[in-house]
């Protein structure tokens, strides 16, 4: 599974958009990019994934440029309690199930 | 909303105690993952279940075992617990095939004294 790159840290003010970038430049053909966040002391919560078009659903919108080589993660509306540490992942489908790589991923810290 | 619960968030255990970690999750899902969290080390799978009675060991099976006799439910058993399985434990499911997500608990943390 293809390794992504994402910053270590970023803020947003509240009320603002949050555009969360990922690298993962040597993605291929049939590999998704999920997108999940952890809030200290819970479970990962799923957010968005995609293969190829830009998703949109209830809790963010995930834009994948037409290479593939890199995505980014909006949040329309940063809140507060959006204050977590989100995680891009690369993984294939047709893959093994336990390839599901979590790395260090960025702490959005949303200030008032 | 997929719902996956884990039986307990907090829980302190001896050394040498049998250990049992409960996951059910309401979607019907086939597959079922359990991972520990360690911080710096990340998520690390120990065991997954494709389907009812079917298990597979992950990366760290060593010391644990687990059991899934219907569909819902997947138990994570310390055999005997150690210091050294202190642990956030988190217990995930999906849906079979095609790309679709991982759903996950919100996590036990495990304390061996």
């Amino acid at each position: 599974d293809a390794k992504t790159t994402q910053p270590t840290s970023m803020d947003c003010a509240e009320g603002r958009a949050a555009n969360l970038p990922c690298n993962h430049s040597t993605i291929s053909g049939n590999e998704y990019v999920y997108w999940y966040r952890q809030i200290h002391s819970q479970g990962p919560q799923y957010i968005i994934h995609g293969l190829k078009n830009n998703e949109t659903n209830e809790m963010a919108s995930l834009i994948i440029t037409e290479d593939r080589k890199s995505s980014t993660l909006i949040l329309p509306h940063a809140t507060l309690r959006d204050t977590a540490v989100y995680y891009c992942i690369v993984r294939s489908y047709g893959g093994a199930t336990n390839k599901l790589i979590f790395g260090t991923g960025t702490l959005l810290a949303v200030q008032p | 909303d997929v719902k996956v619960t884990q039986s307990s968030r907090y829980l302190v255990k001896r050394t040498g105690e049998k250990v049992f970690l409960e996951c059910v999750q309401d979607m019907d899902h086939e597959n079922m993952f359990w991972y520990r969290q360690d911080p710096g080390l990340g998520l690390r799978l120990i065991y997954f279940s494709y389907d009812v009675k079917m298990k597979e060991k992950g990366d760290i099976p060593e010391g644990y075992s687990v059991s899934r006799e219907k569909k819902e439910r997947f138990s994570l058993i310390l055999e005997s617990a150690s210091t050294n399985q202190t642990s956030m434990y988190l217990c995930a499911s999906r849906m079979y095939g095609g790309g679709s997500p991982l759903h996950f608990g919100n996590g036990t943390r495990l304390t061996v004294t």
